[in-house]
């Protein structure tokens, strides 16, 4: 079955530093990649997608690559703040030509003055 | 434009009640999903519907779920005669649909205990 993979433990980065985190996928090939930020308590806010014929996608400070070879994507802040500071959730697909999402468990950033 | 709603935001139940979950897309979207989130786990599909139609339920649990989209009026996803395993935080999103590559606009959540 498919799944996703983020690293479960929260990255602690300093103010100013680039978060980097990471999303693995298995047994499928998604059209596209979205991210999503979760703060406590509420619902995911979309970020970014990301299409498979495409390898890097930013957006002011966000930028998200996209490996089909690897079956990996990156998510990376740059300049981070604390108010970055959130679990970031990685999704794709669960079948073509469907918008029914699979989700990974998200990671939590932490970013300290 | 308000976002996705819904009501309500917590919701306790003891085991063997109903509990209801309402949920109003974003104005002018007519596809709804809704989404179960457990502690410490990722957001699982449970169920995909467009305006008086159940276009995919294949993440619902075939006995106690249901969920509808009336012509007028919010979502609702029904679960009866609840247990403590159905605690969790029910999650509604809407999208434009039509095609892939849409992103969905997710509500705030409702989060269901049951005692």
């Amino acid at each position: 079955s498919q799944k996703i993979e983020q690293n479960s433990e929260a990255l602690n980065i300093q103010e100013g530093k680039t978060a980097t985190l990471t999303c693995n996928y298995t047994n499928y090939s998604p059209a596209y990649l979205q991210w999503y930020r979760q703060d406590p308590g509420r619902g995911p806010v979309f970020l970014l997608l990301i299409r498979e014929n495409e390898k890097e996608k930013r957006k002011e400070r966000l930028k998200v690559t996209f490996d089909t070879t690897l079956k990996q994507s990156l998510f990376h802040i740059t300049a981070s703040q604390p108010a970055d500071s959130a679990t970031y959730l990685c999704a794709h697909p669960l079948t073509d030509n469907t918008d029914k999402l699979i989700f990974g468990t998200g990671t939590r950033l932490q970013v300290f003055p | 434009n308000a976002g996705v709603m819904q009501n309500p935001r917590h919701l306790v139940r003891r085991r063997g009640q109903e509990a209801r979950l309402r949920c109003s897309p974003m104005k002018g979207h007519s596809h709804v999903y809704w989404y179960r989130q457990l502690p410490e786990e990722g957001l699982k599909f449970m169920v995909y519907l467009q305006k008086e139609n159940i276009i995919d339920e294949s993440g619902m649990p075939k006995e106690r779920f249901s969920a509808e989209f009336p012509k007028e009026g919010p979502s609702i996803l029904r679960i009866q005669q609840v247990v403590r395993g159905d605690s969790a935080a029910y999650f509604c999103a809407s999208s434009l649909g039509d095609s892939s590559y849409n992103e969905q606009f997710f509500g705030p959540g409702t989060r269901l205990t049951v005692l």
